[in-house]
């Protein structure tokens, strides 16, 4: 079975423009969560998405947004892009909705630096 | 209340010793507690984890400890081998709610 998969996995940008990164996650898992990682602040949750519905959201402001798409597949927004968004994007994805209550299968991560 | 307190930073332990990792929560909620295991370049995969419900839990060369009344819990990597190096996270959760992870532990096993 392929692992998550995410693209790009290296991407550069420049302050105040927007991204848009991808996962897909296994076959058969219905729920993709999203993570920030960084060397300060470690991993931070994002958003978790379910049955293209988001589920749960962590504490991150409104240029971040997500969606989920009809088959599981998630994107995630980053609009007016900050010095400071500069980080891995990682993606998990769960059989089954429950936050992280569940083994979470991570991706290799989306490495952002906004310059 | 959300936090999850993981120390030491960084470790550095010979060949065939004993890694220990401690984790500390606040949230009596949590019924939740992986462990989580990162290469350079890749991303975090699930290594073990425990429901409060035990005390202890053993898969191969790592066990969890887990202490519900002091609210820790611990990582223990027996025989420590070089490929064992990697950056280990704590992370506490409860059902329907985020996961919350540890800062991370820089672990170095010397040869």
């Amino acid at each position: 079975k392929a692992g998550v998969t995410q693209t790009p996995r290296y991407l550069i940008k420049t302050r105040g423009q927007q991204v848009t990164l991808s996962c897909s996650p296994i076959s058969g898992h219905r729920s993709v969560s999203w993570y920030q990682q960084t060397p300060g602040q470690g991993l931070q949750f994002l958003f978790e998405y379910f049955s293209e519905t988001q589920r749960n959201k962590g504490n991150f402001p409104g240029r971040f947004s997500g969606r989920q798409f009809s088959n599981s597949r998630s994107e995630m927004n980053v609009s007016t892009l900050e010095l400071g968004d500069s980080a891995l994007y990682l993606c998990a994805s769960s059989p089954t909705y429950g936050g992280g209550a569940y083994e979470q299968y991570f991706g290799p991560g989306t490495r952002l630096t906004v310059t | 209340q959300q936090q999850v307190k993981q120390s030491p930073q960084s470790l550095i332990v010979q060949k065939g010793g004993i890694s220990i990792i401690n984790c500390a929560y606040e949230n009596t909620a949590f019924d939740y507690f992986p462990w989580y295991q990162q290469f350079p370049g890749k991303g975090p995969a699930l290594l073990i984890a425990i429901r409060p419900d035990v005390s202890e839990k053993k898969e191969g060369r790592f066990t969890i400890s887990f202490n519900k009344s002091a609210k820790q819990f611990s990582l223990h990597i027996m025989d420590s081998q070089p490929g064992d190096s990697a950056t280990y996270f704590c992370a506490a959760s409860r059902r329907d709610d985020k996961i919350i992870f540890g800062k991370g532990t820089r672990l170095h096993i010397l040869p």
